[in-house]
């Protein structure tokens, strides 16, 4: 199975300033057809996840440009540019590369 | 608008069976593969099982293979999961969502397993 780590556990940011979340993954996440399955979600209490990026860098549809994905093979890292009050949750991340599908341990983010 | 609403969930005795079901609607059910992921109290979320569009395909974690049955009926724009010889440890909220990276889950049913 890949196995995939992020750090930090937690964040505590101040509206306004940037944050950035790290995640590793145990095998290449870089497939034959040139497309990275690396994928990023935000869980609040009481929703389902919500996905933001798509394929290492592919911001879903009505997300804010604030947040970007970035990385290769195994190194990947999300950022958030100006964190907002609403921004606050756990961030996954995930992949897809290979079954089964297995997501990281989660970064808390709160605001300070 | 896509709407998923799962069902099924509650207090079951360990070894004991749930069906969950996922009733589907906005969209081509049919058109998609779906998916169940599962997320325990205060813990990250886990990958369940997923089902193609006809049935065909289905893949299951290692930790429910032989136990949990992932199916489908297209007529009905239903997600099922059958899930027998239940485990403690299979104690989460259980979300059904479309796709293999989902952007359209439920919002969840809660099964506990407990004596």
């Amino acid at each position: 199975d890949i196995v995939m780590t992020q750090t930090p556990l937690s964040l505590s940011v101040t509206p306004g300033q940037p944050a950035s979340i790290s995640c590793k993954s145990s095998q290449s996440l870089l497939h034959s057809d040139g497309k990275t399955y690396l994928y990023w979600y935000l869980l609040k209490p009481g929703q389902p996840p919500q996905l933001l990026i798509y394929e290492l860098f592919n911001r879903v549809s009505g997300v804010p440009d604030r947040f970007s994905g970035s990385g290769s093979g195994t190194d990947f890292t999300l950022k958030i540019s100006r964190v907002e009050a609403e921004d606050v949750g756990v961030y996954y991340c995930m992949q897809r590369m290979q079954l089964p599908l297995t997501f990281g341990g989660g970064t808390k983010v709160e605001i300070k | 608008e896509v709407q998923l609403v799962e069902s099924g969930g509650g207090l079951v005795q360990p070894g004991g069976s749930l069906r969950l079901s996922c009733a589907a609607s906005g969209f081509t059910f049919s058109g998609y593969w779906m998916t169940w992921v599962r997320q325990a109290p205060g813990k990250g979320l886990e990958w369940v099982a997923s089902m193609k569009q006809d049935g065909s395909d289905k893949y299951y974690v290692d930790s429910v293979k032989g136990r949990f049955t992932i199916s489908r009926d297209n007529a009905k724009n239903s997600l099922y999961l059958q899930m027998n010889s239940l485990r403690v440890e299979d104690t989460a909220v259980y979300h059904c969502a479309r796709g293999w990276a989902p952007i359209y889950w439920g919002q969840g049913t809660l099964v506990t397993v407990s004596s």
